[in-house]
């Protein structure tokens, strides 16, 4: 059975001060792994799409990776408009397209 | 850009009642979602559409009906209300089921069923 399990699930930080989140995924076949942020009352919205082992995204100050294993989100010098719940999701070979999900991680960035 | 629009955002409902959640996309997407959200869980997909007159169940269809009768709509139909259905939903589109797609995800509607 496909899983997502994201660490922790909450992280407070000073602004500046960097840090890694964790997204790790059992599936039988990785078609893709997604990460989205979500705003309190919002919707998630699209972050990145990762494929395969040792590929890396980045965008501003969001840098994501991705093992066979786990997928890390890191975060470079937060700023406080970066707190939000980060969303992990995989895609499995064997999951007709749908995607699995994690409970996300709680971000919270203080000034 | 009005992307998906989910109406309304807050809602009671008391055991045994019945309501529509909508949800219409300005996109011309084929691919639609509904999604419930419960606390500490992730996302869980309660139906999807592939295009105008064809739907088919996600993980926890049980208690919901959808219907698609055009491209843009895409409405969620809670029959018999029950506390285990109080949750976020949430509605999504994309334009294709492949990997490589994301999702757009409107605000969503909370529910309280009490």
């Amino acid at each position: 059975e496909d899983q997502v399990t994201q660490s922790p699930e909450a992280l407070r930080l000073q602004e500046g001060e960097s840090s890694s989140l964790n997204c790790s995924y059992t599936v039988s076949g990785l078609r893709g792994l997604f990460w989205y942020r979500q705003d309190p009352g919002k919707g998630p919205e699209f972050l990145f799409t990762l494929y395969s082992a040792g590929e890396e995204k980045e965008k501003e100050r969001l840098k994501a990776t991705l093992t066979k294993k786990e997928s890390f989100l890191h975060i470079t010098a937060p700023k406080p408009e970066d707190s939000a719940t980060y969303l992990c999701a995989v895609q499995g070979v064997a999951s007709n397209y749908q995607l699995i999900w994690g409970a996300g991680t709680k971000l919270i960035i203080k000034p | 850009n009005a992307g998906v629009t989910q109406t309304p955002k807050f809602r009671i409902l008391k055991i045994g009642q019945s309501m529509t959640l909508q949800c219409t996309q300005d996109m011309n997407h084929n691919y639609m979602y509904w999604y419930r959200q419960d606390p500490g869980m992730g996302l869980k997909l309660i139906y999807y559409s592939v295009g105008a007159g064809i739907t088919d169940k996600g993980e926890v269809p049980n208690g919901y009906n959808v219907s698609r009768s055009t491209t843009e709509d895409f409405p969620l139909r809670l029959e018999l209300a029950a506390p285990s259905q109080t949750s976020v939903y949430f509605c999504a589109s994309s334009s294709s089921w492949a990997t490589n797609e994301k999702l757009f995800f409107g605000s969503g509607t909370q529910l309280s069923v009490l």
